[in-house]
């Protein structure tokens, strides 16, 4: 049963222009959001998270928005580049269990010259 | 400098044999974790351990063991009753409750 979903494997995007990822959650106890970017063969690296109280955060070109009501949240990356392309894992961390993180199966980002 | 090391990067095993992959972190972090990573399916829990002899199974423990004798190391064993070995293992750590936990670069366990 996966609680964490990120139902775009892949999103390509042209250089310049807002990347917009999607994850859906069904825990409502989660009380973390994180994203984290991977590259092929490579451990994943955090990015960006969010606490559940809050709706938006922000850092540099990355902008993480949570709408607790529909179970979603979402990444923007503004502007766009090439050093961007990777898979993006959503993570969401429970708060009654130590906060183990669930993660989504990821989405594939490509940024095009 | 401070971080997680996973040993070896490839791995190659034959079927039936178990095989242990090493995850050290230098970055005085209580809580350990090793996650599978197969196409299409993200990061799946194996194991995790908070605290030096104890750990708990993740969402897909069978066919797998762990050890927490040292803070620095937990390693995995991937043992003959794991059906689907073949894949990437990501060992992570963290520090008490913060928010993000930290990867090693993984190991890449291919059984033949």
């Amino acid at each position: 049963d996966q609680q964490v979903k990120q139902n775009s494997p892949s999103l390509s995007v042209q250089e310049g222009r807002i990347s917009i990822l999607n994850c859906d959650y069904t825990n409502s106890m989660f009380d973390y959001f994180l994203w984290y970017k991977k590259y092929p063969a490579e451990g994943p690296t955090f990015l960006i998270s969010i606490s559940s109280i809050k709706d938006k955060n922000e850092d540099g070109r990355f902008t993480v928005f949570l709408n607790k009501s529909a179970k979603h949240l979402s990444l923007h990356i503004v502007p766009s580049q090439p050093g961007d392309s990777a898979v993006y894992f959503c993570a969401a961390r429970g708060a009654g269990s130590w906060g183990k993180l669930q993660f989504g199966a990821g989405t594939q980002v490509v940024v095009t010259p | 400098d401070g971080g997680i090391t996973q040993s070896p990067k490839y791995l190659f095993r034959k079927e039936g044999q178990n095989v242990t992959l090493s995850c050290e972190q230098n970055l005085n972090h209580d809580a350990m974790y090793w996650y599978r990573q197969d196409p299409g399916q993200g990061l799946r829990l194996i194991y995790y351990s908070q605290i030096v002899n104890d750990f708990q199974k993740g969402d897909i423990a069978e066919g797998y063991s762990v050890s927490r004798e040292k803070k620095e190391s937990f390693p995995l064993t991937v043992t003959s009753a794991q059906k689907n070995p073949t894949a990437f293992y990501l060992c992570a750590s963290r520090l008490d409750r913060a928010t993000e936990a930290f990867f090693g670069q993984g190991t890449r366990l291919t059984v033949v």
